[in-house]
């Protein structure tokens, strides 16, 4: 099983700041299968980056996603007050999918 | 509208038995795997099981393998998570989620609003 562990566990930022998200696996990702979601409280997960890069329909050019291999990583360029949440990433590249823990973007 | 939505959640007992369905819509149901993930209250994501478009290949986690059983009906467009022996650490939020390839290992970019299960006495 491939685990995913997050950084940081929580991370307070104002609207207006860059977010930098890390997802680091216990070993390589095939094919960089690593997706990142955004959750709000009380909905269900939102797709927001698959393949490492590449951004979901109708995800804001502020979200981006790159690394490969074991290091992986999420940036929101310029903070929204709706962009405040909980991300996970999410590895694919094995039938066994696995999530990391998650990290708690909250407005400082 | 595309859209899944789960049903079948509730109170049970510790070895206990509930079956969830998550009926689809606005899509070709038989063309996309699907799975099952759950969320324990104020927790992360786990994912549980998922099952090929044309259900030959199933796989579990470790945590439920032998107790849970996923299947689908293509006609019926609708998910099953058929849970057995039932225990306190199954308690969840239980999410459909609709797989982005036919294949299992997958992103998910349907997601239903979930049905909470809980396992207590």
């Amino acid at each position: 099983e491939i685990v995913l562990t997050q950084s940081p566990g929580t991370l307070s930022l104002s609207p207006g700041e860059r977010a930098t998200l890390s997802c680091r696996a216990s070993q390589s990702v095939a094919s960089n299968y690593l997706a990142w979601y955004q959750q709000k409280f009380g909905q269900a997960p939102r797709l927001l980056i698959f393949g490492a890069s590449s951004r979901a329909t109708g995800i804001p050019d502020r979200f981006s996603g790159s690394g490969s291999g074991t290091d992986f990583s999420l940036t929101i360029s310029r903070l929204e007050p709706e962009d405040f949440a909980v991300y996970y990433c999410q590895q694919y590249g094995t039938p066994r999918i696995t999530f990391g823990q998650g990290t708690r973007l909250e407005i400082k | 509208e595309v859209q899944l939505l789960e049903s079948g959640g509730g109170l049970v007992q510790p070895g206990g038995s509930l079956r969830l369905s998550c009926a689809a819509s606005g899509f070709t149901f038989s063309d996309y795997a699907m799975s099952w993930v759950r969320q324990a209250p104020g927790k992360g994501l786990e994912w549980v099981s998922a099952l090929s478009n044309s259900g030959t290949s199933i796989y579990y986690a470790d945590s439920v393998k032998g107790r849970f059983t996923i299947s689908r009906d293509n006609s019926e467009k609708t998910l099953y998570l058929q849970m057995n022996s039932l225990r306190a650490e199954d308690t969840a939020l239980y999410y459909c989620a609709k797989d982005f390839y036919s294949g299992s290992g997958s992103y998910y970019n349907l997601w239903g609003q979930g049905t909470l299960v809980t396992v207590s006495s």
